[in-house]
């Protein structure tokens, strides 16, 4: 069975400090892609990122990157110069391909980000 | 473009009364469609998945049930609400049809559920 870990519950930083959300994954299948989303206050889940198993190349959107380590079983956020508008949670999620599957979601991480 | 609507927003119902949760997919044919729950403080829950109309599989055992009566329409019921059955329910699609092959999930505004 698959895992997501997101070991920090709640986060707080002061505007303009970088922050990095962990993810640890386990799944023994080697075929899969891992997600981040966002969730803001208003409750939906906005789509953030989705890289697949054989790509471990790290991704920079604008002030947010990911970080993919296969040999750790890691795919780390980091958003740089936060910014109040950042204050959500986010949530790690793993899917295996090939399969008519779920989505494996962590507990998700809240990020409070202050003036 | 593609776009996932569901409704009711927000519904307050007291325990015993019925459900039901309707989810639209624009733009699309075919679409992956998926109920997730997430209870107050904790991650999401897979509840059910359609990959057909009225293909429904279902992942917890509990007092509700869905439908798919057309194409782009996900529908979550319930017959008697139970209090444990509050919380915030999303509704998602995919273009991959079956099996996951790569194509990004996304997910409607919710719908916030609170029995009484």
């Amino acid at each position: 069975a698959q895992k997501v870990t997101q070991a920090q519950t709640e986060i707080s930083v002061v505007e303009k400090e970088d922050v990095t959300l962990d993810c640890v994954y386990e799944t023994r299948d080697t075929t899969y892609y891992l997600f981040w989303y966002k969730q803001p206050p208003s409750g939906e889940l906005v789509f953030l990122i989705r890289r697949n198993s054989f790509d471990e190349q790290n991704e920079i959107s604008g002030r947010y990157s990911w970080n993919f380590q296969k040999s750790t079983s890691s795919f780390n956020f980091t958003i740089t110069a936060s910014q109040v508008v950042d204050s959500a949670v986010y949530f790690c999620a793993l899917i295996l391909t090939g399969t008519a599957s779920k989505l494996t979601f962590g507990t998700g991480t809240r990020l409070q980000v202050t003036l | 473009s593609q776009t996932i609507h569901q409704w009711p927003a927000t519904l307050v119902q007291p325990v015993g009364s019925p459900l039901s949760l309707e989810c639209t997919v624009e733009g699309t044919s075919n679409p992956n469609l998926y109920w997730y729950r997430q209870a107050a403080g904790r991650g999401l829950q897979l509840l059910f998945y359609s990959v057909g109309i009225g293909q429904i599989s279902s992942e917890v055992p509990q007092n509700l049930s869905a439908s798919r009566p057309q194409d782009r329409q996900f529908i979550l019921s319930s017959k008697k609400l139970l209090l444990s059955d509050s919380g915030f329910y999303l509704c998602a699609w995919t273009r991959d049809r079956d099996t996951f092959s790569g194509n990004t999930i996304y997910f409607g505004e919710g719908s916030w559920l609170t029995v009484v």
